[in-house]
């Protein structure tokens, strides 16, 4: 059981550039989501999905967009990268409904952006 | 304006001696509290969790203490282990909402 795959998980980027940053879990979970962790602070959410084809912003979404076509994919793209994007991203899924376990987060590994 | 604060960026314990890893919130509408363990190059694990609805909860070596009048709560490794080092997160949901808050993490030295 892979749980959630992350790819790349490193890549440097030049200013202006974009990219896509995949993710793919194999849960069966409804809900995923995109962090992005910065040196000393805690994971700041970017964007979730409940579902396919839903997907809302969250604390700090400028500058990413997402999209949501399969339960299994939520990629996590970004136009224009800028210097401040530079961070590391997680993806994180979640199962729903009342059984136990349903809040707690499963997350990938992580990929490492570096925008010069 | 960070709600979950955790005010130790780092910690070190004598492997086999307790280790007590504090975390504090602002939001009182906070209901739910998770504890997340990271080692370098990995994603965040789930370790233990925690509802507003308890003051404690247990799971083999490790605890969780919630004082809700001091919007705090510590985890608590005993006996410490130095496959325990590890950069620790706390998090925090408020209901419905889709926003698990983090803290900015302490990271925790267990020598053997």
């Amino acid at each position: 059981n892979a749980g959630v795959t992350q790819t790349p998980k490193f890549r440097i980027l030049k200013i202006g550039q974009s990219m896509t940053l995949q993710c793919t879990q194999d849960m069966n979970h409804n809900y995923m989501y995109w962090y992005r962790q910065d040196p000393g602070m805690g994971l700041k959410l970017i964007y979730y999905s409940v579902g396919a084809g839903i997907t809302d912003k969250g604390e700090v979404p400028n500058g990413y967009n997402v999209s949501r076509s399969t339960t299994e994919d939520f990629p996590l793209r970004l136009e224009l990268a800028a210097p401040s994007q530079t961070s590391v991203y997680f993806c994180a899924s979640r199962r729903t409904g009342g059984a136990s376990g349903a809040n707690v987060l499963t997350f990938g590994a992580g990929s490492r952006l570096t925008v010069l | 304006d960070q709600q979950v604060k955790q005010n130790s960026p780092s910690l070190s314990v004598q492997e086999g001696r307790i280790s007590i890893l504090n975390c504090d919130y602002t939001n009182s509408m906070f209901d739910y509290f998770l504890w997340y363990k990271k080692y370098p190059a990995e994603g965040p694990t789930f370790l233990i969790s925690i509802s507003s609805i308890k003051d404690k909860n247990e799971d083999g070596r490790f605890t969780v203490f919630l004082n809700k009048s001091a919007k705090h709560l510590s985890l608590h490794i005993v006996p410490s282990q130095p496959g325990d080092s590890a950069v620790y997160f706390c998090a925090a949901l408020r209901g419905l909402s889709q926003n698990f808050v983090f803290g900015p993490g302490t990271r925790l030295s267990v020598l053997p």
